[in-house]
């Protein structure tokens, strides 16, 4: 049973650039989060969706920053144009039928922005 | 405004039983603790969570003090892949937020 699938793992661009982050979710699970770790802030989650439909995006930083869910299966996170600021890990995690069940977290992708 | 107090880092020999304080002496009776770890460089990983009565999985053991304002994780024998930051969090039953502190960064020493 494959876990939360991210891609790419890692991904360099200059600032200015548009940049896609993908996620595939736990096949069944109903929720999907979005999250950015960096040393200075932590953990933080940007959005959540349920049965594809967002939720909450009250942590999306500024309007560069767009989440869509076209299905159950994938989720992408852009950022367009990006800053070196935007660079940190971004972490996708789903969790299955209820809002509060335990989330389960992807690898994560690395971005770093020149 | 931190849910839990953790100690900020602790050594333990591998093969002997790593014991993670948690203070979180503002519970409300609808919260649950949840425990999560993360190894470097993957994503946080679920332990374990309860809310008063003791649990146990195959990964670790929790147990809760009786006024619940209180908890510890245990890890009955620490491998050096169990070489991680360690998060308790405080979180109501029916919400979706997770927020992670700084955690207890935990070194297993061969």
């Amino acid at each position: 049973d494959a876990g939360v699938i991210q891609s790419p793992r890692h991904e360099v661009t200059e600032m200015g650039q548009e940049v896609t982050l993908r996620c595939k979710p736990i096949s069944g699970h109903d929720y999907l989060f979005w999250y950015r770790q960096t040393m200075m802030r932590g953990l933080e989650l940007l959005i959540y969706f349920n049965n594809n439909v967002p939720i909450d995006d009250s942590g999306m930083p500024e309007d560069r920053f767009s989440a869509k869910m076209p299905n159950a299966s994938f989720s992408t996170l852009k950022i367009q144009p990006s800053e070196p600021r935007d660079s940190a890990v971004y972490f996708c995690a789903s969790s299955l039928i209820r809002v509060a069940d335990t989330q389960y977290f992807g690898p994560g992708t690395r971005l770093t922005v020149l | 405004d931190a849910k839990t107090t953790q100690p900020p880092s602790m050594d333990c020999a591998e093969g002997r039983a790593a014991n993670l304080p948690c203070n979180h002496s503002t519970i409300s009776g609808n919260e649950y603790v949840y425990w999560y770890r993360q190894i470097h460089s993957q994503g946080p990983q679920y332990i374990i969570h309860g809310l008063k009565n003791n649990e146990t999985n195959e990964m670790a053991s929790l147990i809760i003090t009786e006024d619940r304002k209180s908890s510890t994780l245990i890890l009955p024998h620490a491998t050096l892949r169990d070489t991680a930051v360690y998060y308790c969090i405080v979180r109501p039953y029916n919400d979706y937020k997770l927020s992670f502190g700084a955690g207890t960064t935990v070194t297993v020493r061969a």
